[in-house]
């Protein structure tokens, strides 16, 4: 079995520093990671993905996560935060070459302070 | 290229009921999972559709049941309804092949059941 854990139900940054979510992951096997992005009263939003292919993987809107296999974990980044990345941020984790879905963080709530 | 539609969008259901909520998939795309996401939580895994036929499951009773059409669109539908059956149901295409195949989630069916 999969699990997620996201460390911090809510981060508050100021606009411009640095962003950092962290994902720990657990999983028998090898596995994909996904960060998503869900804006208020809408559906998720694909920002980024592992599939064990480089460790560094960049996104969209200029976030970029690094799978460490150590540590297990895909902590989000991004250097400069804009007032548009208020949002909730959800890791996820796949299982490689299972037909089971996603299995989901709670969570991390960013908020940008002017 | 057409995203991931949900309908309805909105719902409301008293307890004891039974509901129907649709997805299409995104064009090219033949795999149709469902979600549910309890307000403040992340999305759970219900089950996955490939093929017209159920291709996993996660934890939730089989008064969840779903289907899958030849045109890869899909219905969940959710029998002798809950109150904590209250939740944003999220319904994501995907591509098969390879393990890897990324989620895409559609604006999802917002259901409250009184």
């Amino acid at each position: 079995a999969q699990s997620v854990t996201q460390l911090g139900s809510h981060v508050s940054v100021s606009e411009g520093a640095l962003v950092l979510l962290r994902c720990n992951y657990s999983s028998s096997v090898p596995p994909y990671l996904f960060w998503y992005v869900q804006y208020p009263n809408q559906g998720l939003q694909l920002l980024l993905k592992y599939t064990s292919a480089a460790t560094l993987v960049k996104g969209i809107n200029g976030f970029e996560a690094e799978f460490k296999k150590s540590e297990t974990s895909f902590h989000l980044t991004k250097p400069s935060a804009h007032m548009s990345d208020a949002a909730e941020y959800f890791c996820a984790v796949k299982p490689g070459g299972g037909a089971d879905g996603l299995t989901f963080g709670k969570g991390t709530h960013l908020i940008i302070q002017p | 290229e057409t995203g991931v539609t949900q309908s309805p969008t909105h719902l409301i259901k008293t307890r004891g009921q039974q509901v129907t909520l649709r997805c299409s998939s995104q064009s090219g795309h033949n795999t149709v999972s469902w979600y549910q996401q309890a307000l403040g939580q992340g999305p759970q895994f219900i089950f996955q559709y490939y093929r017209e036929e159920e291709n996993g499951r996660g934890n939730f009773p089989p008064r969840f049941s779903g289907l899958q059409f030849p045109n890869y669109s899909s219905e969940l539908n959710v029998n002798a309804l809950e109150l904590d059956d209250s939740a944003l149901y999220l319904c994501a295409s995907s591509l098969k092949g390879g393990g890897q195949e990324t989620q895409y989630f559609g604006p999802g069916t917002r259901l409250l059941v009184l």
